[in-house]
């Protein structure tokens, strides 16, 4: 059945590690995104990217980098750089509507722990 | 800066009884809202949308308002129920990305 799949739920990092976030979706859309969610803060957006080999900075991009090589993977790097990593990240995919996104779907997270 | 505001981080009602969440926003740009619920450690599901050239739309139990001159939406839950206890998340859109609020956690009681 279709949805968006996030590795691992649950992941722990040392200080100065870089760590990848998988996420992959077999909905056929075109779209991808990914949040961050903090208590309190609800959801940020980090980076999205609307076609393959395409990508936009969100409104917290730094210390993140993402890549789309294809259309059905959008994989998340947290760098060393990013000064609080600590969070729970949720990767969403949409079939944009014309000129705005549409409904998102989102998968079930990642929980980062930095030790 | 927030440009999506649930300024009621809980919320608590009876079994039964109507459930309000309120919604806030600033980018008067926004033409497409919605509502997202999400359970722990869950990612948010969809629930209810609507576009910015209606000011009402029903679902079932879920019933979404806007009101654009006051720059703020609601969703009402009627009859609420145990099951709908969660996180509720309001979003608004208006070109590439969404924005979201910060959330209201329903507790409905028995």
């Amino acid at each position: 059945d279709g949805g968006i799949t996030q590795s691992p739920k649950y992941l722990f990092r040392k200080e100065g590690q870089n760590v990848t976030l998988s996420c992959e979706q077999n909905l056929n859309h075109d779209a991808m995104y990914w949040y961050r969610q903090d208590p309190g803060q609800g959801l940020r957006l980090i980076y999205y990217s609307q076609i393959v080999n395409d990508f936009q900075k969100g409104d917290i991009a730094e210390g993140y980098s993402v890549s789309r090589e294809k259309k059905e993977s959008f994989p998340l790097t947290v760098t060393s750089a990013q000064k609080n990593p600590t969070a729970f990240y949720l990767c969403a995919s949409s079939i944009p509507r014309v000129g705005t996104p549409g409904e998102l779907f989102f998968g079930e997270g990642s929980r980062l722990t930095v030790l | 800066d927030q440009q999506v505001k649930q300024n009621s981080p809980s919320l608590s009602v009876q079994e039964g009884r109507i459930s309000i969440l309120n919604c806030d926003y600033t980018n008067s740009m926004f033409d497409y809202f919605l509502w997202y619920k999400k359970y722990p450690a869950e990612g948010p599901t969809f629930l209810i949308s609507i576009s910015s050239i209606k000011d009402k739309n029903e679902d079932g139990r879920f019933t979404v308002f806007l009101n654009k001159s006051a720059k703020h939406l609601s969703l009402h839950i009627v009859p609420s129920q145990p099951g709908d206890s969660a996180v509720y998340f309001c979003a608004a859109t208006e070109t590439n990305d969404m924005r979201f609020g910060a959330g209201t956690r329903l507790t409905v009681k028995p």
